[in-house]
């Protein structure tokens, strides 16, 4: 079993639908939760990132994260075809190593 | 202009020979890492910096080495004893927890 895993996809939803984007994981010691946004032949880049239980809002985007399930997701809201992208989640105990977790990937299409 | 610089951005080689991508950054983040992405499988950690002249294995190191020289620049070699070197190869850096990634090399080895 994986640490994290990740539907893959791909998810295609209409422009201004709202998308959830989820992640499970099993270390119950993982404290801090990112989320990338990786177009096509490109570095990921860093959306959101939250230490707690709850929700973290910025822009169209929220990032959710239950302990007490192991789950964490993204919502986006009025979603955009610029959106259409993989998302990858990611996590880290917190320790002196820095390291990071990373789920495979949810591939998402927005459609015009 | 602020960020990570990844060199070259395609990059074809023969089996048998060894490769260095470039991997530098002016963000003045201690902590430089090397990834592996292949189609379904996410990011791998091939090897991690924390601090100038050292270094720490990730999960699939093996057919791979890199150097810490400099605060800037953290480059890798992708040896001939890498069974299966082609894929996108990602480097990132970070200050803390959150790690910024360049825009990646994709190697091809026939």
């Amino acid at each position: 079993q994986k640490e994290v895993e990740q539907d893959p996809g791909p998810l295609s939803v209409p422009e201004g639908a709202i998308v959830s984007l989820n992640c499970t994981y099993s270390n119950s010691a993982f404290q801090y939760f990112m989320w990338y946004r990786q177009y096509s032949r490109k570095g990921p880049e860093l959306l959101m990132y939250t230490y707690s239980s709850g929700n973290k809002e910025d822009g169209r985007f929220t990032a959710q994260v239950d302990k007490s399930s192991k789950y964490i997701s993204l919502f986006i809201r009025d979603s955009q075809p610029s959106d259409s992208a993989t998302y990858l989640c990611a996590m880290t105990l917190m320790d002196s190593s820095y390291k990071l977790i990373f789920g495979s990937g949810t591939r998402l299409l927005v459609r015009p | 202009d602020g960020g990570i610089t990844q060199s070259p951005k395609y990059l074809f080689r023969k089996e048998g020979q060894n490769v260095t991508l470039s991997c530098e950054q002016n963000l003045n983040h201690d902590a430089m890492y090397w990834y592996r992405q292949d189609p379904g499988q996410g990011l791998r950690l091939i090897y991690y910096s924390q601090i100038v002249n050292d270094f720490q294995k990730g999960d699939i190191a093996e057919g791979y080495s890199v150097s810490r020289e400099k605060k800037e620049s953290f480059p890798l070699t992708v040896t001939s004893a890498q069974k299966n070197p082609t894929a996108f190869y990602l480097c990132a850096s970070s200050f803390a927890y959150e790690q910024y990634f360049g825009p990646g090399t994709r190697l091809t080895v026939t």
